[in-house]
């Protein structure tokens, strides 16, 4: 089946820096959509990106689709506490409206 | 607006036995999803429906698991006999026909087969 690699798997930041996390696919997919999932929690929907190129920001969040639509990138400005937990990728090919996940990016955040 | 309702929250069972998984979705969403997350890993789709119709049940191992929708609202996930690698949590999701896109996820149930 499709794979979506994410990078990195794990990072630890200090509190107020900049976190930069992408997702990579040898297919092309038709949407990205980035998800973050707290301990014990279900997976919450931050941002979904729906054309090649597209740039779309959710408070601290910027998230962007690439050109290839093989790619996608979440940035995190000015980290905070809360923002601990696993970012997943996730996508849709073809006519498929099964989402597709990624292998997951654990943030751990410094204070 | 209540999200994505799941019960039970947690379970431990032996490997042979039966368990069965209750979800609610978001009032008025026709697509129901049900997913298995086994640890360190992101959720992968075992089925899908379309009010109580099957759209996607090809990752679902149908020896042993089985779901039902049969009123086009809640849903039922059974495994039945259970073995060990089935331990992970199972998450449902709904969305609505016009954007099922955008999936809204419950807090999912932990299984622990022993």
């Amino acid at each position: 089946g499709q794979q979506l690699n994410q990078s990195p798997q794990s990072m630890f930041i200090q509190e107020g820096e900049d976190v930069s996390m992408n997702c990579t696919s040898s297919s092309i997919f038709n949407t990205w959509l980035w998800y973050k999932q707290d301990p014990g929690e279900g997976p919450v929907l931050l941002i979904a990106l729906y054309k090649a190129g597209e740039l779309t920001s959710n408070g601290r969040l910027t998230a962007q689709f690439g050109i290839t639509r093989k790619d996608s990138f979440l940035n995190i400005s000015a980290s905070i506490p809360s923002d601990v937990g696993i970012y997943f990728c996730a996508g849709h090919f073809g006519t498929a409206s099964k989402l597709t996940f990624g292998t997951g990016t654990r943030l751990q955040v410094m204070l | 607006e209540a999200g994505v309702a799941q019960s039970p929250r947690y379970k431990i069972i032996e490997k042979r036995q039966s368990v069965a998984f209750w979800c609610n979705p978001i009032s008025g969403h026709a697509t129901l999803y049900w997913y298995q997350q086994i640890l360190g890993q992101g959720p992968k789709l075992l089925i899908q429906f379309q009010n109580n119709g099957v759209v996607d049940d090809s990752q679902l191992p149908k020896d042993r698991f089985s779901a039902e929708r049969l009123k086009g609202v809640d849903s039922t996930l059974k495994i039945q006999p259970a073995k060990l690698e089935d331990s992970a949590v199972y998450l449902c999701a709904s969305s609505t026909w016009t954007e099922k896109e955008t999936q809204y996820f419950g807090p999912g149930t932990r299984l622990l087969v022993l």
